[in-house]
């Protein structure tokens, strides 16, 4: 069945660094890839997300595109800040009923 | 933010005791959903719901059943808890149901049971 596959955490990083989380996926059909943070004691809130091969979806600084050739969707941002500090997870959807999740990865940005 | 709610916010059972978590939406959206999260395992569906009375199992049905009689209500029940059941509950919720929908979630139920 589809699958996500995401870098294992914990991340940590000082502020301004740069940041790849990456993620890679398995899918019969094609998706649409996500990636949702969640941020401590609080549900997910959708970052990014990108629906056809060699989109690039972006928001708040962050960008991730989809790459069909390779099947991976990796988390980038040039300078990450303390604000930053959560929980990332990369999702994969061919319908909306199958949304399936990676393991998660936490990013701690120090100032 | 969407309108979600959930209740309890927090629940300690004892194993074999009845469940029920409640979901609540105020956006008038077709599909909800509940995930539990669970460490190393990210989100994983428990069940489904695209409409009144509809639902579907996900991935981790077992030992879990939902009722939907009202568009903006969705519940979670465990009829007999299990300590594998101890678990940060998600209701999520989508208007198309379909794969490039963005799925919004609400604030989660952290069970444990005992």
């Amino acid at each position: 069945g589809d699958s996500v596959t995401q870098m294992e955490g914990p991340v940590t990083l000082s502020e301004e660094a740069f940041l790849t989380i990456n993620c890679t996926y398995t899918a019969t059909g094609y998706p649409s890839l996500f990636w949702y943070v969640q941020y401590p004691g609080e549900g997910l809130q959708l970052l990014l997300k990108a629906t056809k091969a060699d989109d690039k979806g972006s928001n708040k600084g962050f960008e991730a595109t989809y790459r069909k050739e390779t099947t991976s969707f990796h988390l980038e941002k040039g300078s990450v800040q303390v604000s930053d500090s959560a929980v990332y997870f990369c999702a994969l959807s061919d319908r909306g009923n199958d949304m399936r999740f990676g393991a998660g990865t936490r990013l701690t940005v120090k100032p | 933010d969407a309108g979600i709610t959930q209740s309890p916010r927090h629940k300690v059972t004892e194993t074999g005791t009845p469940v029920t978590l409640r979901c609540h939406q105020t956006e008038n959206h077709r599909y909800m959903y509940w995930y539990r999260q669970d460490p190393g395992h990210g989100l994983r569906l428990i069940h489904y719901s695209y409409g009144v009375k509809d639902t579907d199992k996900g991935e981790v049905s077992d030992g879990y059943s939902v009722s939907r009689s009202k568009t903006e209500d969705f519940l979670l029940t465990l009829e007999s808890a299990t300590s594998s059941q101890t678990s940060v509950y998600f209701c999520a919720i989508s208007g198309g149901g379909g794969g490039a929908d963005t799925q919004y979630f609400g604030p989660g139920t952290r069970l444990t049971v005992l």
